[in-house]
């Protein structure tokens, strides 16, 4: 099964938003609402910041938020932060009872 | 809440190795884990899942070569790689699921499995 569709790329000045995308199909993105999102720092493990579309766990920021339309799940990133430059992935429960990551977006904050 | 992965390390194409993952801080066999291993500079990609059931789930890639498994007793998720490949060279984490399939809370160090032809 294919990674979920995301730009390589999104950049950024500190306290402009940005928007990642997360592309998929009916048996994953589109079919169920378990979404999530993690932002990954170098050398680390990934960090979950979104879970079930649009849930932010206790302790992220309310900077993060998301949403999904279709096939395609958003990630919003309110007032940018230097802080905030890391990988971010996106994810989706399938109908084949699977986990599916994204490619992996880069943010960077200029 | 604590995982700690270990075993990885260098093994030839074809070979087997075994990952363990000792769970601290919480009972393992009430939660839903995954394995999740992610190769230089690549994105995550799931590999496989254990309910709370003791159900199992693999991503197509590894099915029929890995085995994932856990022993209470101990509080320590496995997972047993056999038949590995060029392909399989990347870091192993093991993780906690926050929804079952969708969602990893608590995530390990990571170990690192590298696979020589």
């Amino acid at each position: 099964q294919s990674a979920l569709t995301q730009p390589a790329s999104v950049s950024g000045s500190p306290g402009q938003s940005i928007t990642i995308s997360c592309t998929g199909t009916s048996s994953d993105v589109g079919g169920y609402n378990y979404v999530s999102w993690y932002q990954q720092n170098p050398g680390k493990a990934p960090k979950l910041i979104i879970y079930n579309v649009s849930n932010r766990p206790s302790g992220v920021s309310n900077r993060f938020s998301a949403s999904k339309s279709g096939n395609t799940a958003s990630l919003t990133i309110s007032g940018l932060r230097a802080e905030d430059e890391a990988d971010y992935y996106c994810s989706s429960y399938t109908s084949s009872n699977t986990l599916l990551f994204g490619g992996g977006t880069k943010l960077t904050v200029l | 809440v604590q995982l700690v992965e270990s075993g990885g390390g260098l093994v030839q194409s074809g070979g087997s190795l075994r990952l363990s993952c000792a769970a601290s801080g919480f009972t393992l066999s009430k939660y839903d884990m995954s394995w999740v291993r992610q190769a230089p500079g690549k994105g995550p990609e799931w590999v496989s899942g254990i309910n709370s059931g003791g159900a199992t789930f693999y991503a197509d890639s590894v099915k029929g070569r890995f085995t994932i498994s856990r022993d209470d007793s101990k509080n320590t998720l496995y997972l047993e790689m056999n038949s590995l490949s060029a392909g399989d060279t990347a870091t192993y984490y093991c993780g906690r699921d926050f929804i079952a399939l969708s969602s990893v809370d608590h995530w390990g160090q990571g170990t690192l499995v590298t696979v020589s032809s």
